[in-house]
Formats: structure tokens, C-alpha cells, sequence
């Protein structure tokens, strides 16, 4: 069975630095989409950004960006100049089933210092 | 972007009567829906997904009789808890997955209180 694992259970950043989020994952599959989510209070789950097992560019969304390590099944996101808006939750999902059901780690909570 | 609604976003209910949560895609036509459950300071857990127009598929250890899933159109899947408990006060988070697209897209969940 496919597991994704946050060993991250909080983490803090200051304003404008640069935090990394782990995320490692098990998987036999060869071809599977990895995503990172973010849930503020409000509890909407936003997609930040996601990955194709396939592709071996890491993907980039503005401030964010991930390290994606096929052969080691690591998938860590990166936030560049965090900003107060930041803060959340944020999951790290597997999908790989034909049904497309999200695995998700159990999540890092994120503050970050003004 | 793909929007998915719930209603209601928060019910409070006695226990031993039934509540049922909405979800809706809005705009765009959704075969898959899921419904995930999710206990205070924990992840999303999966309690099953439906298929436009047929039977919901169960995780392992969620009871269909207690949480019983409809998906009879594209754009419509509802969650009855039937007699409800207050062990089952949770927030109740749906998502839909595109017929045209990869991505899931989530609705903004629901809260149950069951008192």
C-alpha cells in the first residue's frame, strides 16, 4: 500500500527567508502525480502544486517549488520569501490509483515570524 | 478555476437524526467524488469515493450504512449520516475530480456537530 509520510510536524520561518517541507512517499508504482496542499483556518484545501512521476523537471509555481528525488521517493516543497500569508497547514498527497483517491501525509503546520 | 460547493458549511444535530451534505461541482461535470473526514489538528482521511451512477466504494473500516453516498448526477454527490452520533462530529471535507482534468478540487467542507 502506498504511504506518504511528513516527518515535520510544525515549522517556523521568518518573514522573507526560505523554508523547505519534507515529504517522502512509498510507492511500486512507476507512474503517479504528487501534490502539496495548503489549508489555512478557513480549512479550504488549495492546491499549491503538483508533480508528475514522469517528468523530471521540478515543477515551479512563482515562490514555490519542489525538489522531486524519483529514486529516493522524496518530494519536498520549497517557499521562497515567505510571507505572513503563508502560514497553514500543508500536505503532501500521493495519486496513483485508477480512481484517483488522494493519499496525504499527516501534515506540517507552518507559522511564519513577522 | 473548477469550484466545488458544500452545503450546509456548518449543522448542528441531535443525536439520532440524519444529516445530509451536499457537494456540488459548478462548474465543470465531475465522474469521481470523494468524501474525506477530518478530526481537529489531524490529515484528511478517506471515507469513500462515488462514481456518477453507480455504488460508493468504502475504505476499509467506515460503515455504508451509517454514511450512506449518493452521486446521481455529474455535477451532484450527497453524504447522509444517518442516526447520528456525537462521535460523529467531524469536519466533513468532499472533492471532485474532472471528467476532463487530473486534478481534484475541494470543496470548502462542513462542519457536524452532533449534540
Amino acid at each position: 500500500a502506498q504511504t506518504v509520510t511528513q516527518s515535520q510536524p510544525e515549522m517556523s520561518v521568518q518573514e522573507a527567508e526560505t523554508v523547505t517541507l519534507s515529504c517522502t512517499y512509498d510507492t511500486s508504482e512507476s507512474d503517479y502525480y504528487l501534490f502539496w496542499y495548503k489549508q489555512p483556518p478557513s480549512r479550504q484545501m488549495i492546491l499549491v502544486i503538483r508533480q508528475e512521476a514522469y517528468k523530471q523537471q521540478n515543477a515551479t509555481e512563482n515562490r514555490f517549488s519542489v525538489n522531486f528525488q524519483k529514486a529516493a521517493k522524496s518530494f519536498s516543497l520549497k517557499i521562497s520569501d515567505s510571507q505572513l500569508g503563508d502560514a497553514a497547514m500543508y500536505f503532501c498527497a500521493y495519486d496513483g490509483g485508477s480512481q484517483g483517491n488522494l493519499i496525504f501525509g499527516k501534515g506540517t503546520k507552518l507559522s511564519v515570524k513577522p | 478555476g473548477a469550484v466545488v460547493s458544500q452545503h450546509p458549511s456548518w449543522v448542528i444535530c441531535k443525536s439520532g437524526t440524519s444529516v445530509k451534505i451536499e457537494c456540488r461541482s459548478l462548474d465543470f461535470q465531475a465522474t469521481t467524488m470523494f468524501w474525506y473526514r477530518q478530526f481537529p489538528k489531524q490529515s484528511l482521511m478517506l471515507m469513500a469515493t462515488s462514481n456518477e451512477g453507480s455504488k460508493a466504494t468504502y475504505e476499509q473500516g467506515v460503515e455504508k450504512d451509517k454514511f450512506l453516498i449518493n452521486h446521481a448526477s455529474l455535477t451532484l454527490s450527497t453524504l447522509t449520516v444517518t442516526s447520528a452520533h456525537p462521535e460523529d462530529s467531524s469536519f466533513y471535507i468532499c472533492s471532485a475530480r474532472s471528467t476532463s482534468a487530473y486534478e481534484q478540487y475541494f470543496g470548502p467542507g462542513t462542519r457536524l456537530t452532533v449534540t
